[in-house]
């Protein structure tokens, strides 16, 4: 498609659960990047990657984050045993390197945790 | 610490009014900095960025922007609002993670 698709759009999840976010970049992008948006925050990166490689996950807030890019295209993000604090909209966003190309954003997931 | 600061929490105008957005930054090595919008349920838009050159860029829907490295500012400007612009707005910094400000509500009244 001509922009960043995420799915699902809105999840809903009881506590301990655990779950999956699926980003699919612009076709072509080199680097995907995930945010993580609290309610009236600002978006706050979580985790980055240039092709199949993560090269920083220093905004993972817990070892219960895990993210993916296998075949450098379609990314999963992962949050295993959930809690109520990770209720959020998760936003992927890619960009053609990390240079001067700005990065495009999807539409993101609204995670709820019950 | 890298940072970025927009000042004002919420902002209304009226429709045909000026609008200026507030933003600064504190960052290490020479910015990239970007002004993006956020309609309720979407995703972020770019409305413009500043690498180098020209301190004054014009964006998408009539915006702009100057960048002042003295002040460290990147201040969003646009002539006149129309009622479409209600959105939130984000100042940014970073080359390839950014880090964003808070956000900035515009209202417009009619």
């Amino acid at each position: 498609g001509a922009g960043v698709s995420q799915s699902p759009r809105y999840k809903v999840a009881k506590r301990g659960q655990d779950v999956a976010l699926r980003c699919d970049p612009i076709s072509g992008h080199v680097s995907l990047f995930w945010y993580q948006q609290a309610l009236g925050q600002g978006p706050e990166f979580l985790t980055y990657f240039q092709n199949e490689a993560q090269l920083d996950k220093s905004g993972l807030p817990s070892d219960r984050f895990f993210a993916e890019r296998p075949e450098g295209s379609v990314s999963t993000l992962k949050i295993q045993r959930t809690q109520q604090e990770d209720s959020a909209v998760y936003l992927c966003a890619s960009s053609l390197d990390t240079g001067h190309q700005p990065q495009h954003f999807g539409d993101g997931t609204r995670l709820s945790i019950l | 610490a890298q940072s970025v600061t927009q000042p004002d929490i919420h902002i209304t105008v009226s429709e045909g009014a000026s609008l200026e957005l507030r933003c600064n930054y504190s960052y290490g090595a020479t910015p990239y900095l970007f002004w993006y919008v956020q309609s309720p349920g979407q995703g972020l838009q770019l409305l413009l960025k500043y690498f180098s050159g020209d301190t004054l860029v014009q964006g998408i829907k009539g915006f702009e922007a100057e960048f002042k490295r003295s002040q460290s500012s990147f201040n969003l400007r646009k002539p006149s609002v129309h009622w479409s612009d209600a959105a939130e707005y984000f100042c940014a910094v970073g080359t390839g993670k950014l880090i964003f400000g808070q956000g900035t509500t515009l209202q417009v009244k009619p």
